[in-house]
């Protein structure tokens, strides 16, 4: 059972916003702030969308954003995009000097 | 450009064993932490282990420990993952990916714990 709980999924139509939440489950879990979130399409390998919670790599829309409130990051991406359409995925640092993802989202662009 | 290139994956049965092989270019590989990631068909994201630049550091997921072991030849550019004892429940795609990292005059390089650069995945089936 992963440490980090994501929504099996959630939709959206495009213009819309949606938020993906990450929450730390078990204690020394999500006690940094090094939070990354990844973009999956079928077939494809991932795609580092957000790092250290919030901080956009370059080439990344700033439809994206990240931020986090206690125990929960988000992921929230203003105007969806029919490209949208895609598995995320939160990772995080964790106390034991490991890192540990989440289940994954599967995000649907209606 | 900065690339990662898996090899080394295939068909292998339970007990068995299996050496992954991940080529990098077009970075300083001896800069940057390197880790491996593994996703079994239809499956989420399972991060594997990780090693430091100078390999003097290493970290290993429960799952494998014991049975994995992480290394890194600086002067061939290259990550490797042995894996022994493998079970059905390896069955996966095996990333290869670099951490990415911010330099600080007092530290030098430090990973900021994000996956910032993948290979395409190598695919290891453990089956009889």
């Amino acid at each position: 059972q992963s440490a980090l709980t994501q929504p099996a999924s959630v939709s959206g139509s495009p213009g819309q916003s949606i938020t993906i939440s990450c929450t730390a489950t078990s204690s020394g879990v999500g006690d940094y702030n090094y939070v990354s979130w990844y973009q999956q399409h079928p077939g494809k390998a991932p795609k580092l969308m957000i790092y250290e919670v919030s901080n956009r790599p370059s080439g990344v829309p700033d439809r994206f954003s990240g931020s986090r409130s206690g125990n929960t990051a988000s992921l929230t991406i203003s105007g969806l995009q029919a490209e949208d359409e895609a598995d995320y995925y939160c990772n995080s640092y964790t106390i034991s000097s490991t890192l540990v993802f989440g289940g994954g989202t599967k995000l649907t662009v209606l | 450009q900065v690339q990662l290139v898996e090899s080394g994956g295939g068909l292998v049965k339970p007990a068995g064993s299996l050496r992954l092989s991940c080529a990098a270019s077009g970075f300083t590989f001896s800069d940057y932490y390197m880790s491996w990631i593994r996703q079994a068909p239809g499956k989420g994201l399972e991060w594997v282990s990780y090693i430091s630049g100078n390999g003097r550091i290493i970290y290993y997921a429960d799952s494998v420990e014991g049975r994995f072991t992480i290394s890194r030849d600086n002067a061939k550019n290259s990550l490797y993952l042995q894996m022994n004892s493998l079970r059905a429940e390896d069955t996966a795609v095996y990333y290869c990916a670099r951490l990415k990292d911010t330099y600080d005059i007092l530290n030098g390089y430090q990973p900021d714990w994000a996956f910032d650069i993948w290979g395409q995945g190598t695919m290891v089936t453990v089956s009889s």
